[in-house]
């Protein structure tokens, strides 16, 4: 069974710094996806960025960024001149064969102004 | 992006009552239906799998005759907790998915379920 662990239960940022949240996951599985949410207050998922398995140029979108490391099985989130609108949970997934997504624990985010 | 609608978001009923939560995909449809459940300060767990016009698929530990999971259409799914108890309290968000792969997999705004 697929499994993926977060292991920062919070991080905490200066506003315009940077920061990296981690994530491990482990598979048998040769194609998948793995992706970065954000969780506001609101609780509606919002996708940061996707990262096909296959790939290997790691996937950007604005300030944000991933180090894919697929013979580690490494996923990490870096955010760059963070804003406080970041302030949220971030969950890390993975998409395999079943359709599904499977989550991390989640990375508790606060951005200090 | 895709718009998903979930009715109610919060729902606050007594133990044994029966609540029906109902997910649209408005502007795609939705072939297969992923149904998560969210306790306080927890991750998202898959609770059932259902394609349209077929029987859900239920992971281990989630009750199929209690959790109620109908996708009769491509765009309307519901979610009805029977009997519900305060161990039902949760956070309910459905994921409607368009196609293979996951270039078409979106969430709902979820549902907050209060049994007291």
């Amino acid at each position: 069974a697929q499994t993926v662990t977060q292991s920062q239960p919070e991080m905490s940022v200066q506003e315009a710094e940077t920061v990296t949240l981690s994530c491990t996951y482990d598979t048998s599985e040769s194609d998948y996806y793995l992706f970065w949410y954000k969780q506001p207050p609101s609780r509606q998922m919002i996708l940061v960025i996707r990262q096909e398995a296959y790939k290997q140029q790691n996937a950007t979108e604005n300030r944000f960024s991933v180090n894919f490391q697929k013979a580690a099985k490494s996923f990490s989130l870096k955010i760059s001149d963070s804003q406080l609108g970041d302030a949220a949970m971030y969950f890390c997934a993975y998409g395999g064969s079943q359709g599904n997504l499977i989550f991390g624990k989640g990375t508790k985010l606060s951005v200090k102004p | 992006g895709a718009v998903v609608s979930q009715h109610p978001s919060w729902v606050i009923c007594k133990s044994g009552t029966s609540v029906k939560i109902e997910c649209r995909s408005l502007d795609f449809q939705a072939t297969t239906m992923f149904w998560y459940r969210q306790f306080p300060k927890q991750s998202l767990m898959l609770m059932a799998t259902s394609n349209e016009g077929s029987k859900a698929t239920y992971e281990q530990g989630v009750e199929k005759d209690k959790f109620l999971i109908n996708h009769a259409s491509l765009t309307l799914s519901t979610l009805t907790v029977t009997s519900a108890h305060p161990e039902d309290s949760s956070f309910y968000i459905c994921s409607p998915t368009q196609g293979q792969g996951f270039n078409e997999q979106f969430f709902g705004p979820g549902t907050r379920l209060t049994v007291l």
